[in-house]
């Protein structure tokens, strides 16, 4: 079965542009996490949609970084106005119902520069 | 607040040889408790998990880990180690009652000697 998928896997920006980044959970997970990797560090986590809903969004950074997951499948990691330090991979991971001792299964990440 | 410390960032083993990886978590009750791997262009890879029961947790690819309370650790253990082991590991962890995401280590990067 697929697992989780990114697009794009690369994404290369200006500073102060928008930029959108897709996740495509596994099938049925009706949990959906977003995590940012910087360089030399561990996942950070940004935002949890249980379904629709973002039931947890006490990782991001600020108000530039929004996300959403309109039909709770696929969803879509939004940052305005970009600035160097966002400049990371983002990490997208699927579970099947948000369980805390469930399985995180994470997609390959799309790696995001900002020149 | 939570957090979980890897204390080594790099590693090196020879092949064959024995492996633990260090893992140390900072929580108020017991924390659920994971360690993954990413392989370069890989995602990451779950090896192991715990949240209750035996302390002794096995995982994937012969991987195990010790919870142990009296230490706030989680060590990942391989009695033998391949040439295919080398990537970096992650342990996390999560609280009961806290916050959805886990919260990562910053990672060990694992070398290993022919």
């Amino acid at each position: 079965g697929a697992g989780v998928s990114q697009t794009p896997s690369n994404k290369v920006t200006e500073k102060g542009k928008y930029v959108e980044l897709r996740c495509d959970p596994i099938s049925g997970h009706t949990a959906l996490y977003w995590y940012r990797q910087s360089l030399g560090q561990g996942p950070e986590f940004l935002i949890y949609f249980q379904g629709t809903g973002a039931a947890d969004d006490s990782g991001l950074p600020n108000d530039r970084f929004f996300a959403v997951r309109p039909e709770g499948s696929v969803s879509t990691l939004k940052i305005q106005r970009t600035e160097r330090g966002d400049s990371a991979v983002y990490l997208c991971a699927s579970s099947s119902s948000g369980g805390r001792g469930e399985t995180q299964y994470f997609g390959p990440g799309t790696r995001l520069l900002v020149l | 607040a939570q957090s979980v410390t890897q204390p080594d960032i790099h590693i090196t083993v020879s092949e064959g040889a024995s492996l633990e990886l260090r893992c140390n978590y900072s929580y108020g009750a017991t924390p659920y408790l994971f360690w993954y791997v990413q392989s370069p262009g890989q995602g990451l890879q779950l090896l192991l998990k715990y949240f209750s029961g035996d302390t002794l947790v096995q995982g994937i690819k012969g991987f195990e880990a010790e919870f142990k309370r009296s230490q706030s650790s989680f060590n990942l253990r391989k009695p033998s180690v391949h040439w295919s082991d080398a990537a970096e590991y992650f342990c996390a962890g999560l609280e009961g009652g806290g916050a959805d995401g886990l919260t990562f280590g910053k990672g060990t990067h694992l070398i290993i000697q022919p």
